[in-house]
């Protein structure tokens, strides 16, 4: 069984660009949700997504958007890129229509904006 | 703040060595779980804990939760240059179901 996928892995983007990530999640697995990881704050929930709704958001910006369709494939977008925005983006998928559960990453993309 | 908070930050110990790390929080959680992050993968599950007291192991590793469902440790015996990465507890947080993290333990097994 193919684990989680993430696209691209690494990423080097320019101040005000915006960036978009692809995750595919374990084939039956429909929950998807994102992360940002950064040495300083750790792991920082950004939203979960089931069945094509967003069901769960962190304290993000509205800068920081996803999407998820029918396939359970999901999509985040970055739009007017900060330096700050550099970070690893990981994606998580689980089994069940909710985050009581194990959770199965993704090997992350590494953004980096310059 | 931090609502799980790991500590300690950095762990740094020889091979054979045992060592304990540990994951606190003033707030209750309806479960607890512990992955270990290599560089450059994104974080592999160890563990779930549910039930308040809980002691689970997995070969050296001892996981346990604490009674009141606020705090976890882990324990590692005999430790082993490849049990070297960032250890994460995540807890899925009783008052809104969101699912957080703490920052890590990082810790490096000499050989």
């Amino acid at each position: 069984k193919a684990g989680v996928t993430q696209t691209p892995r690494y990423l080097i983007k320019t101040r005000g660009q915006q960036v978009t990530l692809s995750c595919s999640p374990i084939s039956g697995h429909r929950s998807v949700s994102w992360y940002q990881q950064t040495p300083g704050q750790g792991l920082q929930f950004l939203f979960e997504y089931f069945s094509e709704t967003q069901r769960n958001k962190g304290n993000f910006p509205g800068r920081f958007s996803g999407r998820q369709f029918s396939n359970s494939r999901s999509e985040m977008n970055v739009s007017t890129l900060e330096l700050g925005d550099s970070a690893l983006y990981l994606c998580a998928s689980s089994p069940l229509d909710s985050l009581n559960t194990e959770a199965f990453f993704g090997q992350g993309t590494r953004l980096t904006v310059v | 703040t931090q609502l799980l908070e790991q500590s300690p930050q950095f762990l740094s110990i020889q091979e054979g060595e045992n060592l304990t790390v540990y994951c606190n929080s003033s707030s209750v959680f309806s479960s607890l779980q512990w992955y270990r992050q290599e560089p450059g993968e994104g974080p592999v599950l160890l563990v779930t804990v549910v039930t308040g007291g809980e002691v689970k192991k997995l070969k050296r590793l001892t996981f346990q939760f604490g009674d009141a469902r606020k705090d976890s440790s882990l324990h590692i015996t005999a430790a082993q240059p490849g049990d070297t990465g960032l250890y994460l507890c995540a807890g899925e947080w009783i008052r809104d179901d969101k699912i957080i993290f703490g920052k890590g333990t990082r810790l490096h097994i000499l050989p």
